[in-house]
């Protein structure tokens, strides 16, 4: 069955700290797709990063960065000199490549960065 | 990139009462829409899929009797949340599929934060 697993249920850090939030996912497809989106308080999902099975390298956007390991099913992220603005709930999702396409979300990442 | 709306982005209503939260691909034809549901402090539940033309096809668990859906047109789709009760009180995220470099993306809505009292 697919599943995605954040065993972080919160994370608070200082500001200026780096911050690994992990996921883990567990799928029969060969070919799916991995998503990080950010809920901040408003509610709206923002869209970080979409990764698919085939694509292994790691990515790095800004101060954000992403690893990939197919070997572990991981698909950790990282937050590198983390802001107030960082704060958020954080979601990792995995999404089937057959049927409806649907989408299968974690149970979320609350991080709180204090300034 | 394709922009989704809700329509209300936040309602109150009374027990036993009906409400209606409309999503719309604006820039976009979506044949296939998401409503998912998200309790406090909790992960985005899918309640249904919602086929343009045809029934919608409800998660395990949830009561298509009490959560109408209807997809009238490539760009809207409507949940209706029949005779309330505060246990509906939840933020109802709709998400609209389209496809994209020969796989399907979905893309999210702002969400509607229902309140029942």
């Amino acid at each position: 069955a697919q599943k995605v697993t954040q065993a972080q249920t919160e994370i608070s850090v200082v500001e200026k700290e780096d911050v690994t939030l992990d996921c883990v996912y567990e799928t029969r497809d060969t070919t799916y797709y991995l998503f990080w989106y950010k809920q901040p308080p408003s509610g709206e999902l923002v869209f970080l990063i979409r990764r698919n099975s085939f694509d292994e390298q790691n990515e790095i956007s800004g101060r954000y960065s992403w690893n990939f390991q197919k070997s572990t099913s991981s698909f950790n992220f990282t937050i590198t000199a983390s802001q107030v603005v960082d704060s958020a709930v954080y979601f990792c999702a995995l999404k089937e490549t057959s049927g409806t396409y649907k989408y299968i979300f974690g149970t979320g990442t609350r991080l709180k960065v204090l300034a | 990139g394709a922009v989704v709306s809700q329509h209300p982005s936040r309602v109150i209503c009374k027990s036993g009462t009906s409400v209606k939260i409309e999503c719309r691909s604006l820039d976009f034809q979506a044949t296939t829409m998401f409503w998912y549901r998200q309790f406090p402090k909790q992960s985005l539940m899918l309640m249904a899929t919602s086929n343009e033309g045809s029934k919608a096809t409800y998660e395990q668990g949830v009561e298509k009797d009490k959560f109408l859906i209807n997809h009238a047109s490539l760009t809207l789709s409507t949940l209706t949340v029949t005779s309330a009760h505060p246990e509906d009180s939840s933020f109802y995220i709709c998400s609209a599929r389209v496809q994209f470099r020969g796989t399907y993306e979905q893309y999210f809505g702002p969400g509607t934060r229902l309140t029942v009292t």
